[in-house]
């Protein structure tokens, strides 16, 4: 079964990079990475999901290796609403169960 | 266009008891997952319904057992309650079973208290 593993928190500032790794050592073939957003007392939300390579949209970038051991969310220009606790999300291919990470605990600062 | 809902948002229950938490997907949504929530913890999958039946069960007790009816909408139900069973309880819909994706609209959660 695969197991996810994130840094525990992080702080930056506002306007920079935030890039957060999640390690999936032994992810399937098949697998998505999915990365949410979740702020205190709400559910997570959506932010990009990714197989391979790199993936854009408009609010974030997914980076995984060709290995696909891990996976690298990047936050561009981080502004203080984007203070919140972010998980990966691995989906097993094949028994579709869900396996969230551990999360992190981003604080943006003034 | 509603998105995922919950109830009840918060409820308080006493050991041994039982509960039912409801869910309705975001329209057009035919798959819906349970999730619970540890204060702290990150989401922990409990199962989830497709086509009226249990497609994938994730490791809790059969006192955790689940509906769902042919609108789509869910209920998640818990015998005997226990102390460690004091949570966040998420549901979250998506399209399609066979997709395989990661792509969940998560509801706002019901809070769960056990006594």
């Amino acid at each position: 079964l695969a197991k996810t593993t994130q840094p525990i928190s992080m702080d930056s500032y506002e306007g920079q990079e935030v890039n957060i790794t999640c390690s999936h050592n032994n992810i399937a073939t098949n697998d998505y990475i999915t990365w949410y957003q979740q702020f205190p007392s709400q559910g997570p939300r959506f932010i990009i999901q990714g197989y391979k390579t790199k993936v854009t949209n408009e609010v974030a970038s997914l980076f995984i290796p060709a290995d696909r051991k891990s996976s690298t969310l990047s936050l561009p220009r981080v502004s203080l609403s984007d203070t919140a606790v972010y998980y990966c999300l691995v989906v097993l291919s094949g028994t579709y169960k869900y396996i969230f990470g551990t999360g992190t605990r981003l604080k943006v600062l003034a | 266009d509603a998105g995922v809902t919950q109830s009840p948002t918060h409820l308080i229950k006493t050991r041994g008891q039982q509960v039912t938490l409801r869910c309705s997907p975001k329209s057009g949504h035919d798959t819906v997952s349970w999730y619970q929530q540890a204060l702290g913890q990150g989401p922990q999958f409990i199962f989830q319904y497709y086509e009226e039946e249990e497609r994938q069960r994730g490791n809790f007790p059969d006192r955790f057992s689940g509906h769902q009816f042919p609108n789509y909408s869910s209920e998640l139900n818990v015998n005997a309650l226990l102390l460690g069973d004091s949570a966040l309880y998420l549901c979250a819909s998506s399209l399609g079973i066979g997709l395989g994706t990661g792509e969940l609209f998560f509801g706002e959660g019901s809070r769960l208290t056990v006594l």
